[in-house]
């Protein structure tokens, strides 16, 4: 079955610094590459969605800036929190979608990560 | 407003009771999804219902789609503990491309 590995599972970060994500699909080629953002006992809630080799389509409200989304390659995509504050402190999930794959195929999930600015 | 309202929000019931959650909206899915979640863990996802008024069964889980294809429920017979969980409903609407949107989740405890 598809497997999307995320890293790291929780980090813990100093308030100005940056942080990386990464999130790879481990068995399938994934064109597209979604990451969401999670608060406490609420759903997910779509920040970008990543496409291979070219610029990531960000939500209304994210900031492209702050969150830096790069996917260089079919297996492969970041997430970087700039410069990052206590607010950003969050769960971020990741998931793809196989190539050539329709939606009702459904998504992998990565198993997030919980992001703390101290 | 959310495209997809999912109810109840929350739900604590005990072992052995019934019990039915509800994904709604106005806008049309080519398919809805089904996912559970655990804390601290990534959504998986559990079917996928994609013709109008389909019914698809996983052991004592049962999911059916509407006939207009914009709503869809999960009921869950003889609940058991391991069957906590946040339940999300997600789907892409028919003129949204592949972009995953999901409902607002059902956070389930079902207490021994």
């Amino acid at each position: 079955g598809a497997v999307v590995s995320q890293h790291p599972s929780r980090v813990i970060c100093k308030s100005g610094t940056s942080v990386k994500i990464e999130c790879r699909s481990l068995d399938f080629q994934a064109t597209t590459m979604f990451w969401y953002r999670q608060f406490p006992k609420q759903s997910l809630m779509l920040m970008a969605t990543s496409n291979e080799g070219s610029k990531a389509t960000y939500e209304q409200g994210v900031e492209k800036d702050k969150f830096l989304i790069n996917h260089a390659s079919l297996t492969l995509s970041t997430l970087t929190v700039t410069s990052a504050h206590p607010e950003d402190s969050s769960f971020y999930i990741c998931s793809a979608t196989r190539a050539g794959h329709k939606t009702n195929y459904g998504y992998t999930f990565g198993s997030g990560t919980r992001l703390t600015v101290v | 407003t959310q495209l997809l309202e999912q109810s109840p929000q929350f739900l604590s019931i005990q072992e052995g009771e019934n019990l039915t959650v509800y994904c709604n909206s106005s806008s049309v899915f080519s398919s809805l999804q089904w996912y559970r979640q655990e804390p601290g863990e990534g959504p998986v996802l559990l079917v996928t219902v994609v013709t109008g008024g389909e019914v698809k069964k996983l052991k004592r889980l049962t999911f059916q789609f509407g006939d207009a294809r914009k709503d869809s429920s999960l009921h869950i017979t003889a609940a058991q503990p391991g069957d906590t969980g946040l339940y999300l409903c997600a789907g892409a609407p028919d003129n949204a491309g592949n972009m995953l949107t999901f409902g607002g989740g059902t956070r389930l405890m079902v207490k021994p």
